[in-house]
């Protein structure tokens, strides 16, 4: 299995809304990785995890809450967001942190603030 | 700091002829170099990646890329492409980090 899945594949809310984005390897993967990426730009890093900790955060606008349960599993909570805020949201997972190695990316998710 | 530039943003190229994308990138320490491709509406593929040891390296789908050192270059080519090829390309750079180029949009002509 050198799948990366990410629910929902679109989602529409309104700017009061709390929503939340999910990430799930099984390559026994220790690092997992949050991407915002915008019409036409490369993917922008915004949060990283290794081994189930916080390892980097790009300043990223508290409206976004990352959350790692265990090394499966990413989820990125959203609230009161921006119509700005409409991107392309991406998983990536890889075997460490650093990227010396692959990253392997989900689908990604659709996201449009109304 | 690491960082990749790619130098066309879009590349237009008949079927069957063949292509090369450029990258060049800079960083203080050594790197890792990816390629990666992505179609509309879906997440990145890996095409290939340089870590270490022979320069040309051989990806999917019948593309290859050259590290060059001295030039800082990545460059991925590919001898004949297909329609299908159509897509998004980019590359990456890694040490602490990915950092991708601003990408290369290859639309392919029949």
């Amino acid at each position: 299995d050198t799948e990366v899945t990410q629910t929902p594949k679109h989602l529409v809310m309104g700017m009061t809304n709390k929503k939340s984005l999910k990430c799930e390897q099984h390559m026994g993967h220790r690092a997992m990785y949050w991407y915002k990426q915008k019409a036409k730009k490369p993917p922008e890093l915004m949060f990283v995890y290794s081994y189930e900790k916080l390892s980097i955060n790009e300043s990223v606008p508290s409206r976004f809450s990352p959350e790692c349960p265990n090394s499966s599993l990413l989820n990125l909570h959203l609230h009161a967001l921006q119509p700005e805020d409409s991107a392309l949201y991406l998983c990536a997972s890889s075997r460490e942190g650093g990227f010396a190695t692959e990253a392997f990316f989900g689908q990604g998710t659709r996201l449009t603030v109304v | 700091a690491q960082s990749v530039t790619q130098l066309d943003s879009q590349v237009p190229v008949f079927e069957e002829a063949p292509v090369e994308l450029r990258c060049n990138y800079s960083s203080s320490v050594s790197v890792y170099l990816f390629w990666y491709v992505q179609y509309p509406n879906q997440g990145l593929q890996l095409l290939l990646k340089y870590l270490s040891g022979s320069t040309l390296v051989k990806g999917i789908n019948g593309f290859e890329a050259e590290f060059n050192k001295s030039q800082t270059s990545f460059h991925l080519r590919k001898p004949s492409v297909h329609i299908s090829d159509t897509a998004e390309y980019f590359c990456a750079v890694s040490t602490r980090d990915m950092r991708f180029g601003a990408g290369t949009r290859l639309t392919v002509k029949p």
